[in-house]
This record gives structure tokens, sequence and C-alpha cells, in this order.
């Protein structure tokens, strides 16, 4: 299994301003996953990040928008630039253990845009 | 479509009695499918996976896989308040994403 530890547990920003979410891991995982989820609705899948190369995004999500850094294989980074109020959600980082197929979730970040 | 289907979206059971969630898939090339539970401001965990056809078991949670159907269901047998959250059908598709269905809220009633 692998543990994920996320900073802040929740911000409130103002329209316009961009924020930074931490996501890591207590062992090295090869991928990390950033998911997006309203108000209990269900989990988006919003990039899938790899140390060293530019994270992959999914339909709907872009790089400008949500830049993703995966600087080694315990930490990642999500941003949310230019944060509007439908930017409001919860952002969980997630991973899978070594050799594993089961997926872990961070505890998450709730995300208000004022 | 949704490449992930469930249903019914919320369920409210008698503590004592049986839950039961359905979900298809519409991904042929799909190799597992998962439960995930999320309660209330939580994360989601692992509740259950499978993917051979058949059925499995685990204490009060069951689950079945058709796979010529892609048709998954979960049920949860003499049910208890605690069981109240959300659940998730997920699947792992093309590149090992894992895809969720929009989840069926459950609501154990004392």
């Amino acid at each position: 299994s692998v543990l994920l530890y996320q900073k802040p547990n929740r911000d409130i920003c103002q329209s316009g301003t961009s924020l930074k979410i931490q996501c890591v891991a207590d062992s090295q995982v090869v991928s990390m996953f950033w998911y997006q989820q309203f108000q209990e609705q269900s989990l988006m899948l919003m990039a899938t990040a790899n140390e060293g190369s530019e994270a992959t995004y999914e339909s709907g999500f872009t790089k400008d928008k949500f830049p993703i850094s995966r600087p080694n294989l315990t930490f990642s980074t999500l941003t949310v630039n230019n944060a509007r109020p439908g930017d409001s959600s919860i952002y969980f980082c997630s991973s899978r253990g070594t050799g594993g197929a089961e997926q872990f979730f961070g505890p998450g970040t709730r995300l208000t845009v004022l | 479509q949704q490449k992930v289907q469930q249903s019914p979206e919320s369920l409210i059971v008698p503590e004592g009695g049986m839950a039961s969630l359905n979900c298809t898939s519409s991904d042929r090339n799909v190799d597992y499918f998962w439960w995930y539970r999320q309660r209330s401001g939580k994360s989601p965990k692992m509740l259950m996976a499978i993917f051979s056809n058949g059925e499995k078991e685990e204490g009060r949670f069951t689950v079945h896989l058709n796979k010529a159907s892609l048709h998954t269901s979960l049920h949860i047998r003499d049910s208890q308040p605690s069981d109240s959250a959300l659940y998730f059908c997920a699947v792992n598709s093309a590149g090992n994403k894992l895809t969720f269905g929009i989840g069926t809220r459950v609501l154990v009633r004392p």
C-alpha cells in the first residue's frame, strides 16, 4: 500500500488568484493521479503525472489552468491558476503502491473560490 | 455515454437489510472492476476488486462479475448504519487509468 498526504486540507481564495496543492507519498510511486470531485459527485481524473515528464491531461483539463509538477517519485504539486468559483471542489491525489493494482487516495484538499 | 454506469443513484435500506448496487461498463478493454466506498467528508477507499467471472465474498460484502456483459454488482447483507456512504464502481481502462461511475448513495436507516 501507499500513504498519501496532502497540504493544505482546505483553502479559501479569491477569484483570479492561484493556489498550490501538495501531495507527498510515503514511498516511491511511478504515477500520481489528480482527481477533482464536486460535492458528493463522481471523481474526475484530471491528469497523470510521472517523474521527469510532462503530465498527461484528460479532456476538459489543461496545463495552463492546472499545471502539475512531479519533481521526484514521492512528490507532486497541482496548481490552480486564475481560480474561479466553478473550481470550488475537492482535489485528490492518488497513486498505486509498488507492484500493486489498488489505487489509494490522499485525504483531499477542499477548495472554495469566492 | 458514460463509460461506467451505476444504478440506482441512491438507495435507502433498513438496518439489517440487503443493499444491491449495479455497475456496467461500456469498455470491452476493462481488466479490473473495483468498488470504492467514500464516507462523508473522507477520501475514497477500495472495498473490493474482481477481475474474473463469478463471485467474491468478504464478510457482509459480495461482488459478482459477468465479464461477457461487463456487469458487476455489489451486495451488502445485514446492512449497518456505518455502511451509509457513497459507493463507486471503477474500471481500469487503456493506460491503466481508473474511471469512476457516478456513484450510488446508500443510506441505512436504523
